[in-house]
């Protein structure tokens, strides 16, 4: 089936440095991928929509200069948090749709990012 | 703006009881539903998924999921649950023509006692 690979699967940095989270689809060509934040026993929060190409779509309140989403080929999307704060201290999960062109199909997700600034 | 609503936040049950999960979206055009479990530590697995026909949908490891348009519910339901259940349960949403973004639920901590 489809996979999406996400790395670092966890990363420590300190405040002020940025982060590139990195999410490949393995098996299929993702035109289209998402970008979640999950805070600790609460629900996936939409950040983005990544379109490959093409410019990312924030979801409102989500800082676009913060949170650099750069879908450059079919198979990739990165997500970089720039000048981390403790409070952007989160798990991060990027999502793909296995077949955009044929209406809504699947979604695979990757297995997340722990961000931790310290 | 769709949402979605999941009703239960944190159940508590025994091994071989029913489970029944409530789950409601705010939409009123076709939508796609699904409900994805999270065992702890693990990333996001697809239970079942709903696009169109048999409103009864059976999933992976015996759940099943109804979806009532009138009642705007997706809810999940396992007839006996054992205590690898145990996990978070999130209902998701997607609404034609938005692109196919997936609104999730707040999400249910289910916790089965052995």
């Amino acid at each position: 089936g489809a996979v999406v690979s996400q790395h670092p699967s966890w990363v420590i940095c300190k405040s002020g440095t940025s982060v590139k989270i990195e999410c490949r689809s393995l098996d299929f060509q993702a035109t289209t991928m998402f970008w979640y934040r999950q805070f600790p026993k609460q629900s996936l929060m939409l950040m983005a929509t990544s379109n490959e190409g093409s410019k990312a779509t924030y979801e409102q309140g989500v800082e676009k200069d913060k949170f650099l989403i750069n879908h450059a080929s079919l198979t990739l999307s990165t997500l970089t948090v720039t000048s981390a704060h403790p409070e952007d201290s989160s798990f991060y999960i990027c999502s793909a749709r296995d077949s955009p062109g044929q209406g809504v199909s699947g979604y695979t997700f990757g297995s997340g990012t722990r961000l931790t600034v310290v | 703006a769709q949402s979605v609503s999941q009703h239960n936040h944190h159940v508590i049950l025994s091994e071989a009881a029913s489970l029944e999960l409530g789950c409601n979206y705010s939409y009123g055009g076709t939508v796609n539903l699904f409900w994805y479990v999270q065992y702890p530590g693990q990333h996001l697995q697809l239970l079942l998924k709903y696009f169109s026909g048999d409103p009864l949908v059976k999933g992976i490891k015996g759940f099943e999921a109804e979806f009532i348009k009138s009642k705007f519910s997706f809810n999940l339901r396992k007839p006996s649950v054992q205590w690898s259940d145990t996990a978070e349960y999130f209902c998701a949403v997607t609404a034609s023509g938005n692109t196919g973004k997936l609104i999730f639920g707040q999400g249910t901590t289910l916790q089965v006692k052995p």
